[in-house]
């Protein structure tokens, strides 16, 4: 079983600052990498998929990258709106097996 | 536009069946370009996968709930439905559904329901 590790578990930030967080995976998940952002009492919202694509939608200020077991998702200028909790999701490549990481909470310093 | 909405009891006692039902509408279940999933969220603590269907009705479960889960598809209702025997006070939980088109993660999600175990 692939484990994910999202580091830091809390960001402290100010709006206009970049956030960068990372996740970690236990062993090669290639590219399979998502990112979600979740806000209290919302689902999850995608906002990466393949460890680099925005989904629809999804400001240019969200970028993600990495391959392997490291990547990253970086928020270049953080808005309000952007201050919530972020999960990292792996895919197996078959049979299609999820798991999430324990998510990184960016507030607001 | 996309709608998925979850449905079910908000209240499941110990070692009984917690079942749900997600009801999508604005699209068809049957589709081959999309997977169906369940992914839950205890109170205050981070997200699981539970499993997913395809419209054919194959599925995929998380491991660790394997043993317990049974997912299904009703493409006549344009729904998929959620069972997990033999609960207990650690399986209360935000239950989402979602849905996978093959080649990407979750994108389009539901509201959420609370399922709490307890007697």
């Amino acid at each position: 079983e692939i484990v994910l590790t999202q580091s830091p578990a809390t960001l402290s930030l100010s709006p206009g600052e970049r956030a960068t967080l990372s996740c970690r995976a236990s062993q090669s998940v290639s590219s399979y990498l998502a990112w979600y952002q979740q806000k209290p009492g919302q689902a999850p919202r995608l906002l990466i998929y393949d460890a680099s694509n925005r989904a629809t939608g999804i400001p240019a200020r969200f970028s993600g990258s990495g391959s392997g077991t490291d990547f990253t998702l970086t928020i270049s200028s953080l808005e309000p709106e952007d201050f919530a909790v972020y999960y990292c999701q792996q895919r197996s490549n078959w049979p299609p097996v999820f798991t999430f990481g324990p998510g990184t909470k960016v507030d607001i310093k | 536009q996309l709608q998925l909405q979850e449905s079910g009891p908000g209240l499941v006692k110990p070692s009984e069946t917690l079942s749900l039902t997600c009801t999508v509408s604005g699209g068809s279940i049957s589709s081959s370009s999309y997977y169906w999933g369940w992914i839950r969220q205890p109170p205050g603590k981070g997200l699981e996968w539970i499993g997913s269907i395809y419209y054919s009705g194959s599925t995929y479960y998380n491991p660790s709930l394997k043993s317990r889960v049974t997912i299904s598809v009703d493409t006549s209702k344009n729904q998929f439905s959620l069972k997990l025997s033999s609960v207990t006070a650690a399986d209360t939980a935000v239950y989402y559904c979602a849905r996978r088109p093959v080649t990407t993660p979750f994108d389009y999600w539901g509201q959420g329901t609370l399922v709490t175990v307890s007697s």
